[in-house]
C-alpha cells in the first residue's frame, strides 16, 4: 500500500515569500506529525495532529508557522514571510492511533530560502 | 524536555565488522525508535522498542528502561548499511531525536 507522501520534494523560494508544504499520510492513520531537520542536525518536533485538531503545537518556532488538517487526512504546513533560517528538510510522519504506535515517515520536502 | 544523546557521532568500519551505536535519554519514555536515514533524506523506521530486545535480519536493538539506554547493533556489516542512524525517544505526542550517527562501511 501507499506510504506517506510529501509534496513538493524540493522548494526554492525567496526570503519573505509564503510557502505551503503538503503531507498525505497513510490512509486510516489518525495521528500526523511534522518535524524539521536542519543540516547536520537530528529532526525536531514541530506539531502533532490527532484527527483534525492540533494536539500539540509546542514545537512551532514562531507565529509565521501554521499547520492545518481540515479533514483529518492531508495536512498542510504553511510558512509566512520565509527567512533564510527556515531552510531545512520538513518531514511528515503518520501513525495509526498516535501514542506509541510506529510512526511512518515521508520522504521530506527540502525547503531552501534564498 | 527529553535530552537524547547518541554515540558515536561518526563511525567508519570495514565490511563484516560488528557495529554498535548507543543512545541515552534523560526522561522516562513510552517507546524508543531507531530510524535509518539515507543520503537524500528519506527516513525509514527500523525498530520501536518499549522493553527488551528486537531483531530484524542483521539488525538488533536493545533497551534498558532503568538505565534509560538503548543500543543498535549491526552484525556482518555491509557497505549498503552506510547511512545515518537516528535514535528518537517517544512520548505520547511526538519524538525527541538524537543528532544521529553517520555510519560508513568500507568494502
Amino acid at each position: 500500500g501507499a506510504g506517506v507522501s510529501q509534496t513538493p520534494s524540493n522548494k526554492v523560494t525567496e526570503k519573505g515569500k509564503y510557502v505551503e508544504l503538503r503531507c498525505d499520510p497513510i490512509s486510516g492513520h489518525t495521528a500526523l506529525y511534522w518535524y524539521r531537520q536542519s543540516l547536520g542536525q537530528g529532526p525536531e518536533f514541530l506539531i502533532y495532529f490527532q484527527g483534525t485538531g492540533a494536539a500539540d503545537d509546542s514545537g512551532l518556532p514562531n507565529d509565521r508557522f501554521f499547520a492545518v488538517r481540515p479533514e483529518g487526512s492531508v495536512s498542510t504546513l504553511k510558512i509566512q514571510r520565509t527567512e533564510r533560517g527556515d531552510s531545512a528538510v520538513y518531514l511528515c510522519a503518520s501513525s495509526l492511533m498516535g501514542g506509541i504506535d510506529t510512526q511512518y515517515f515521508g520522504p521530506g520536502t527540502r525547503l531552501t530560502v534564498l | 524536555k527529553n535530552e537524547v544523546e547518541q554515540s558515536p557521532q561518526n563511525l567508519t568500519a570495514q565490511e563484516g565488522e560488528f557495529i554498535t551505536i548507543n543512545c541515552s535519554y534523560s526522561v522516562g519514555i513510552s517507546a524508543l525508535h531507531w530510524l535509518q536515514q539515507h543520503p537524500g533524506g528519506g527516513i525509514v523506521s527500523l525498530f520501536m522498542l518499549s522493553s527488551g530486545k528486537k531483531k530484524h535480519g542483521r539488525l538488533i536493538a536493545t533497551i534498558n528502561i532503568q538505565e534509560k539506554h538503548s543500543s543498535l547493533h549491526i552484525t556482518a556489516s555491509h557497505p549498503r548499511d552506510s547511512a545515518v542512524y537516528i535514535c528518537a525517544a517517544g512520548g505520547a505526542d511526538g519524538l525527541t531525536f538524537g543528532k544521529g550517527t553517520h555510519l560508513i562501511i568500507q568494502p
